[in-house]
């Protein structure tokens, strides 16, 4: 019955490869999010669709493709992986702005378990 | 533009005392903010959102936070801190919800002393 999750919750790597972090959830929501954890918990969204249309594109490296085969499901594809990429990647969901209840509903979002990505 | 910071990046209580947790905002518009709770390798949960029905905000555990504009100010209290307070805590504000874009704090982490 989990809301938001996500697969693996734990990816050791070498440099080079390419690696996927699944997204699914469980709520209807119509939009999906990624967020990059850095060492100092600093949180910063990478991507975000929209019942599967990309609303929000950060500055982001081409190395990372966000693909989402339905608005329940939001998968992060990584190439040639890089030191820098290891963090912890988060998935979210909230509320599409038609069916909110309020202005704060719509902004809500609910998060994933995470997954901690190691890059060696 | 919306920025957010919090002010502390660690707060140690001891157990039993009142916790405050700092965060200050900047917000061309009309902001929604809210905090979120971190556990130890955990994902993150919401504590408590701003709603402009009411300045005083009460979420889960016992947490509440008030909403100055004056101030642009929403920090988050709690009058008796417990052991499983313990844990790392968001401040986040979005004023662009058209696009669902928040904008994250620095986070702080909160430490409970038996």
């Amino acid at each position: 019955d989990t809301a938001v999750s996500q697969t693996p919750k734990y990816l050791v790597t070498q440099m080079g490869n390419d690696k996927s972090i699944k997204c699914e959830q469980n709520l209807g929501h119509d939009t999906m999010y990624w967020y990059k954890q850095d060492s100092k918990k600093f949180l910063k969204i990478m991507f975000s669709y929209n019942n599967k249309e990309l609303i929000i594109n950060e500055t982001v490296p081409n190395r990372f493709s966000p693909k989402s085969p339905d608005k329940a499901h939001l998968n992060l594809h990584i190439n040639s992986l890089e030191l820098g990429d290891s963090a912890v990647y988060f998935c979210a969901s909230s509320q599409d702005l038609k069916l909110a209840t309020d202005f704060f509903s719509y902004n809500e979002q609910f998060f994933g378990p995470g997954t901690r990505l190691t890059v060696l | 533009a919306q920025s957010v910071t919090q002010l502390d990046s660690h707060v140690s209580v001891s157990e039993g005392t009142p916790v405050l947790l700092r965060c200050n905002y900047s917000s061309s518009y009309s902001p929604s903010l809210f905090w979120y709770v971190q556990h130890p390798n955990k994902g993150l949960q919401l504590l408590l959102k701003y709603t402009s029905a009411a300045t005083l905000v009460k979420g889960i555990n016992g947490f509440e936070a008030e909403f100055k504009k004056s101030e642009t100010s929403f920090h988050l209290t709690k009058p008796s801190a417990h052991m499983s307070d313990a844990a790392e805590y968001f401040c986040v504000v979005s004023d662009e919800g058209g696009y669902q874009k928040v904008t994250f704090g620095t986070g702080t982490k909160l430490q409970v002393i038996p």
